[in-house]
């Protein structure tokens, strides 16, 4: 079975703080990729990577960078949190190939900026 | 710009009966489309997909047709069980170099009603 895990379920921070969200997947997979949930918005991809080391802009990047240094590691970092990024942000994985790909997805991290 | 809209944001189903969601989309250059379903503290799992080239995909209990002139595409539950009771998300992808992302739409709650 796929796994993809996600560092923390619920997590609280402050305006301006720095926040760093951790996905690692066991499964050998090439591709990965950082969402982002919100009610009546559906997910909305925010970064992806096909290799490591390599990042592709989703289709809401602002505010937001990322890290893959190992191919199971895909981290979404926040250089300076705001209010408009509470969400619920959700990682996944797939094989290779093609984004059409079936993505295996994590549980989410709920953040709240306060 | 929602390119893949789910115009109802839930739907409510008796037990047995046949749930049926919808999802439209606006970019003609989509070429294979894929259900999700989301449990609550869930990540989202792949539930089925259907080529352009096709207009009917099955699997168990699930179909998925596609209608490429009116861009429109549904997902049937005959029948319908409790355990369907989810947040369903309809995706759509583009093939070609530089384009590899889905793009999802903003998702339909169904609960069944036992």
């Amino acid at each position: 079975d796929v796994k993809v895990t996600q560092s923390s379920r619920y997590l609280v921070k402050r305006t301006g703080e720095k926040v760093f969200l951790e996905c690692v997947q066991d499964m050998d997979h090439e591709n990965m990729f950082w969402y982002r949930q919100d009610p009546g918005l559906g997910l909305r991809l925010i970064y992806f990577s096909y290799d490591v080391k390599m990042k592709e802009k989703g289709d809401i990047p602002e505010g937001y960078s990322v890290s893959r240094e190992k191919k199971e590691r895909f981290s979404l970092i926040l250089e300076s949190a705001s209010t408009n990024q509470t969400s619920m942000y959700l990682c996944a994985s797939s094989l290779g190939g093609s984004a059409a790909d079936t993505q295996y997805f994590g549980p989410g991290t709920r953040l709240t900026v306060l | 710009d929602q390119q893949v809209k789910q115009n109802s944001p839930s739907l409510s189903v008796q037990e047995g009966r046949i749930s049926i969601l919808n999802c439209d989309y606006t970019n003609s250059m989509f070429d294979y489309f894929l259900w999700y379903k989301k449990y609550p503290a869930e990540g989202p799992t792949f539930l089925i997909s259907i080529s352009s080239i096709k207009d009917k995909n099955e699997d168990g209990r699930f179909t998925v047709f596609l209608n490429k002139s009116a861009k429109h595409l549904s997902l049937h539950i005959v029948p319908s069980q409790p355990g369907d009771s989810a947040v369903y998300f309809c995706a759509a992808f583009r093939g070609g170099f530089g384009n590899e992302k889905l793009t999802f739409g903003t998702g339909t709650r169904l609960t069944i009603i036992p």
